[in-house]
């Protein structure tokens, strides 16, 4: 299994409340992905990163911010966590042109 | 609206039976995935399709890639409850971001 460990695996936080997820890697892979997966709608990219400090953004932004300060880690952080942010989140890695491996995913409640 | 679209949403068969599953877009990939994914785990890759027209084989699973490169089919032959998953594509557009589909859920009984 690619080296990819998510924390917390679960979580529980209150409306307008700010939750960090962590994304850490042991592969040295360049790629890395915060992606959120909800009923009917797939995998939906939030942020990706393509180097220490060089972030972008993807289709589901709004809301969520990240970070990169070693190759190692990803932070996803959502400022004042909103029920529409209860989700799955999966953190995925790769180099370029080949497969993402994912981690095991973090269960997120915002009641 | 989603870029990828997948069918059926969801099947149920029998232990045997042969299935097919389908990820159609209107747009062009440069190439497409195929993942399946457990309940409690991420997906795991199954297959890379790149040229179109392109064919794979794993095992009892064929996967083809169309023509124009816009869509993609997943066959599997004699279905076993091992094959129990959801099954997402994913194209890739600028060679590295993918854009998923919504996944196939399959239930195969013994």
């Amino acid at each position: 299994d690619a080296g990819i460990t998510q924390s917390p695996r679960h979580k529980v936080t209150e409306t307008g409340t700010p939750v960090t997820l962590r994304c850490h890697q042991t592969e040295n892979h360049r790629y890395m992905y915060w992606y959120r997966q909800d009923p009917g709608h797939g995998l939906r990219l939030i942020h990706y990163s393509y180097g220490v400090k060089d972030t972008d953004k993807g289709e589901v932004s709004d809301g969520y911010s990240v970070s990169r300060s070693k190759t190692e880690d990803f932070l996803l952080t959502l400022e004042s966590a909103t029920s529409s942010q209860t989700s799955v989140y999966f953190c995925a890695i790769s180099e370029l042109y080949s497969e993402a491996f994912f981690g095991q995913g973090t269960r997120l409640t915002v009641v | 609206t989603q870029l990828l679209e997948q069918s059926p949403q969801f099947l149920s068969i029998q232990e045997g039976e042969n299935l097919t599953v389908y990820c159609n877009s209107s747009s062009v990939f440069s190439s497409l995935q195929w993942y399946r994914q457990e309940p409690g785990e991420g997906p795991v890759l199954l297959v890379t399709v790149v040229t179109g027209g392109e064919v794979k084989k794993l095992k009892r699973l064929t996967f083809q890639f169309g023509d124009a490169r816009k869509d993609s089919s997943l066959h599997i032959t004699a279905a076993q409850p091992g094959d129990t998953g959801l099954y997402l594509c994913a194209g890739a557009r600028d060679g590295q971001n993918f854009v998923f589909g919504p996944g196939t859920r399959l239930s195969v009984l013994p």
